[in-house]
């Protein structure tokens, strides 16, 4: 059964440093993979989307990468900050289907 | 751009009752709209895709005749949770994608927290 996995479900770094977190999947083809983030009782919020033929995107200090052969997504956010902190969720979707599907999550927290 | 709400917010009911739960676009409209669901600590998990006019599709483990779906329009989606019990208790996330767009974005509500007791 096809599955979304994020390397960790906590990452904790210094401020200023750049947090990198992943997401691996299996028995799944995606057509492309977006990132979001997800405060404490919130909804997420959408902050990239990238396609299976794009190697990297890039948005101010958040860039992703798409690497198909690997089957893995990194998404990195340089000189994080205190305000970085919340969880992130990769999600794949299909390029025939509408519903994308969720990965478990990374709770990222920046100390000062 | 790109509102979507809920409501309410937050809900406490009693065992047995039903509850209905608002999703709207805001500034855009949706022929399609999703309801996920998410327990703490975990991610979200899709319950229904609702497409306007027509009946929702759900996720497999799902008992439609329990999570009613109603899309009337292009800017409202409706989740109605039948007879509620403890277990039902949950963040109940609704998600639109706009209409007439190539987009693959949706755009999530802030969330709807459902406490049966």
């Amino acid at each position: 059964s096809q599955k979304i996995e994020q390397n960790s479900e906590a990452l904790n770094i210094q401020e200023g440093k750049t947090a990198t977190l992943t997401c691996n999947y299996t028995n799944y083809s995606p057509a492309y993979l977006q990132w979001y983030r997800q405060d404490p009782g919130r909804g997420p919020v959408f902050l990239l989307l990238i396609r299976e033929n794009e190697k990297e995107k890039r948005k101010e200090r958040l860039k992703v990468t798409f690497d198909t052969t690997l089957k893995q997504s990194l998404f990195h956010i340089t000189a994080s900050q205190p305000a970085d902190s919340a969880t992130y969720l990769c999600a794949l979707g299909r390029r025939s289907a509408s519903k994308i599907i969720f990965g478990s999550g990374t709770r990222l927290s920046i100390r000062p | 751009g790109a509102v979507v709400s809920q409501h309410p917010s937050w809900v406490i009911c009693k065992s047995g009752t039903s509850v209905k739960i608002e999703c709207r676009s805001l500034d855009f409209q949706a022929t399609t709209m999703f309801w996920y669901r998410q327990f703490p600590k975990q991610s979200l998990m899709l319950m229904a895709t609702s497409n306007e006019g027509s009946k929702a599709t759900y996720e497999q483990g799902v008992e439609k005749d329990k999570f009613l779906i109603n899309h009337a329009s292009l800017t409202l989606s409706t989740l109605t949770v039948t007879s509620a019990h403890p277990e039902d208790s949950s963040f109940y996330i609704c998600s639109a994608r706009p209409s007439g767009l190539r987009t693959d974005t949706q755009y999530f509500g802030p969330g709807t927290r459902l406490t049966v007791l």
